[in-house]
């Protein structure tokens, strides 16, 4: 599986856009980019995935650049209820082990 | 709502004792689980994948005969910490895809099991 870097942690302000970053240089075409949080003594949840094209749901939106080699994950505007830890994953397969890096920590401040 | 379940979610056990964890799949078949320990202050770390009817794979330096896993049907396998001791102490999270069919169909995790050995 490819690696990913992603900042130790960030601030954002309660109500404003969370813009999180992740860099994949190594991405192989077939790979997915894969964003989960998680919330302290909880299991991580499931957030967005795409290939290439930007993804868009309830939660979040994801933007991965032309050449695929980062990403950007916003949420677009950041409560305090979405302070964790949110982890970027590169991987692909059918139902395919995801490894885990260290994550961003993101704390939303009133 | 949750797609994966486990129980329990948190135990408490004796040194030396064995204690089973199971994960379900809810309402999907699951045909490969991941089981993943995740200590304080530390990211999670991929223990063994079940594969429903065959052995677990086991990461390197994972105690295949300290950590049975068990995959039986194909909506449930049972993780089970055998003679625990203080250092098993951790986070125990299992994950399964609802579309095994799908590349990239992403992981589905459970809430988790928090182990304290005494």
């Amino acid at each position: 599986d490819a690696k990913t870097t992603q900042p130790p942690s960030m601030d954002c302000a309660e109500g404003r856009a969370a813009n999180l970053p992740c860099n994949h240089s190594t991405i192989s075409g077939n790979e997915y980019v894969y964003w989960y949080r998680q919330i302290h003594s909880q299991g991580p949840q499931y957030i967005i995935h795409g290939l290439k094209n930007n993804e868009t749901n309830e939660m979040a939106s994801l933007i991965i650049t032309e050449d695929r080699k980062s990403s950007t994950l916003i949420l677009p505007h950041a409560t305090l209820r979405d302070t964790a830890v949110y982890y970027c994953i590169v991987s692909g397969g059918y139902g395919n082990k995801l490894v885990f890096g260290a994550g961003t920590i993101l704390r939303v401040k009133s | 709502g949750a797609v994966v379940s486990q129980h329990p979610s948190w135990v408490i056990c004796k040194s030396g004792t064995s204690v089973k964890i199971e994960c379900r799949s809810l309402d999907f078949q699951a045909t490969t689980m991941f089981w993943y320990r995740q200590f304080p202050k530390q990211s999670l770390m991929l223990m063994a994948t079940s594969n429903e009817g065959s052995k677990a794979t086991y990461e390197q330096g994972v105690e295949k005969d300290k950590f049975l896993i068990n995959h039986a049907s194909l909506t449930l396998s049972t993780l089970t910490v055998t003679s625990a001791h203080p250092e098993d102490s951790s986070f125990y999270i299992c994950s399964a895809t609802l579309d095994r069919l799908r590349w990239g169909s992403p992981l589905h995790f459970g809430n988790g099991t928090r182990l304290t050995v005494t």
